[in-house]
């Protein structure tokens, strides 16, 4: 069963760049899209972006401009890079792989495996 | 962006009781809609996928129903570790999106 965990600083100051990185465990990283996702103290979640193991991404257009995904896949990992941070991206960090089903209706998507989440703050 | 709202934002139920928390989407999604549990301090974790197909290990008693643009996920019987707070999200289109969540004390 495919396990993830997040890591990186926890504390992060206003104007520079938070770093995670994701480390799956139990599974393949090839075949699968890789996601990250956030949810602010006692809010709701917003998916940030995803990677596919070819290196293609995808970015939620509210970050984009910031965001920025990479691949290792010779340590199973993915990061997550978002610059210029401030205090509106104080939250708790999760990594997911995403499954896929596909039907003569359609493909699917849902997340299937989530990390336990990291909480990173924003401030001086 | 499809922005997702669910109904109520909280709620108190009993044990055994039924229970329905609905969710509606800015435009049709089709069957494009998931369903997560969170508990507090905890990544949450998937319910129903496609607007009604239960995930692998999930209780019989959740059920999801659906598609265009309203849908409902159901309790049959509540449970104490139901105590939780549920979201839909849809994937029809990226940015994928999340409701504003449903807080369910028992």
């Amino acid at each position: 069963q495919v396990q993830l965990q997040e890591s990186g600083p926890g504390l992060v100051k206003p104007s520079e760049t938070l770093s995670l990185i994701c480390t799956v465990s139990g599974g393949s990283i090839t075949n699968h899209y890789w996601s990250w996702i956030r949810q602010p103290p006692g809010k709701g979640l917003e998916w940030i972006g995803h990677i596919y193991y070819t290196g293609d991404t995808n970015y939620n257009p509210s970050l984009k401009s910031r965001v920025t995904i990479s691949l290792d896949t010779s340590w199973d990992q993915f990061s997550l890079h978002l610059t210029s941070v401030t205090a509106a991206d104080t939250a708790v960090y999760y990594c997911a792989r995403r499954s896929t089903y596909y039907s003569n209706s359609g493909d699917y998507f849902w997340f299937e495996a989530w990390g336990q989440g990291t909480l990173v703050s924003v401030s001086s | 962006d499809i922005q997702m709202t669910q109904s109520p934002s909280s709620l108190s139920a009993s044990l055994g009781d039924r229970l329905t928390i609905t969710c509606r989407a800015s435009q049709s999604i089709s069957s494009y809609l998931n369903w997560y549990q969170q508990r507090p301090g905890k990544a949450p974790k998937v319910l129903i996928y496609g607007a009604s197909n239960l995930e692998g290990g999930v209780p019989s008693r959740f059920s999801g129903s659906g598609s265009g643009t309203d849908f409902t996920l159901t309790i049959s019987s509540l449970q104490p570790e139901d105590s939780a707070t549920y979201y839909c999200q849809q994937s029809y289109s990226t940015p994928w999106t999340f409701g504003q969540g449903t807080k369910v004390e028992i």
